[in-house]
């Protein structure tokens, strides 16, 4: 699967939009990017996947470039409880026995 | 939307002895699960991924002697750690792997923290 590259870490007023940016260059045409997060001391949390058309659910919006190589993951009123780490992950849809590989993440903190 | 429960939450328990994790999906079935683990201020790693029925495949450097999965069911899988040592403490997570023609999207308990003292 490709590989992806998120920033560390990041801040966000709480009330704002998050914008958590994620790069994934060497993304195939038949991988889906997903998106999960870990509150602390919890398991990863299904937020949303896409494949190239723009995605929105009642957790976020899922922005993913004509090119696919780069997609912004969005929320658009962050709360305190939206502070987590952030996982962007590249992956083949209906790979079967394929899991999710976990990088570093970006750790969103979200400030009152 | 789907639910995945794991017990106990957390354990502790002395070195040499064997802790049962036990991972439950509630609302939807699996054939595909996976058991990862997590060390303080680290990411997931994958220790193994199992089929209903089948015996697991192990993640290089994961001994499948020590950590025994039993898949016994489609909503339904446990992990033992047998024999225990400090070095075994960490935070174990299970996920289960909603697939088909729509949905292919894998759904994580909420971890178990296990502490070997």
């Amino acid at each position: 699967d490709a590989k992806t590259t998120q920033p560390p870490s990041m801040d966000c007023a709480e009330g704002r939009a998050a914008n958590l940016p994620c790069n994934h260059s060497t993304i195939s045409g038949n991988e889906y990017v997903y998106w999960y997060r870990q509150i602390h001391s919890q398991g990863p949390q299904y937020i949303i996947h896409g494949l190239k058309n723009n995605e929105t659910n009642e957790m976020a919006s899922l922005i993913i470039t004509e090119d696919r190589k780069s997609s912004t993951l969005i929320l658009p009123h962050a709360t305190l409880r939206d502070t987590a780490v952030y996982y962007c992950i590249v992956r083949v849809f209906n790979s079967g026995n394929t899991p999710l590989v976990f990088g570093k993440g970006t750790r969103l903190s979200v400030i009152a | 939307g789907a639910v995945v429960s794991q017990h106990p939450s957390w354990v502790i328990c002395k070195s040499g002895t064997s802790v049962k994790i036990e991972c439950r999906s509630l609302d939807f079935q699996a054939t595909t699960m996976f058991w990862y683990r997590q060390f303080p201020k680290q990411s997931l790693m994958l220790m193994a991924t199992s089929n209903e029925g089948s015996k697991a495949t192990y993640e290089q450097g994961v001994e499948k002697d020590k950590f025994l999965i039993n898949h016994a069911s489609l909503t339904l899988s446990t992990l033992t750690v047998t024999s225990a040592h400090p070095e075994d403490s960490s935070f174990y997570i299970c996920s289960f792997l909603a697939g088909g023609l729509i949905t292919d999207t894998q759904y994580f308990g909420p971890g178990t923290r296990l502490t070997v003292l």
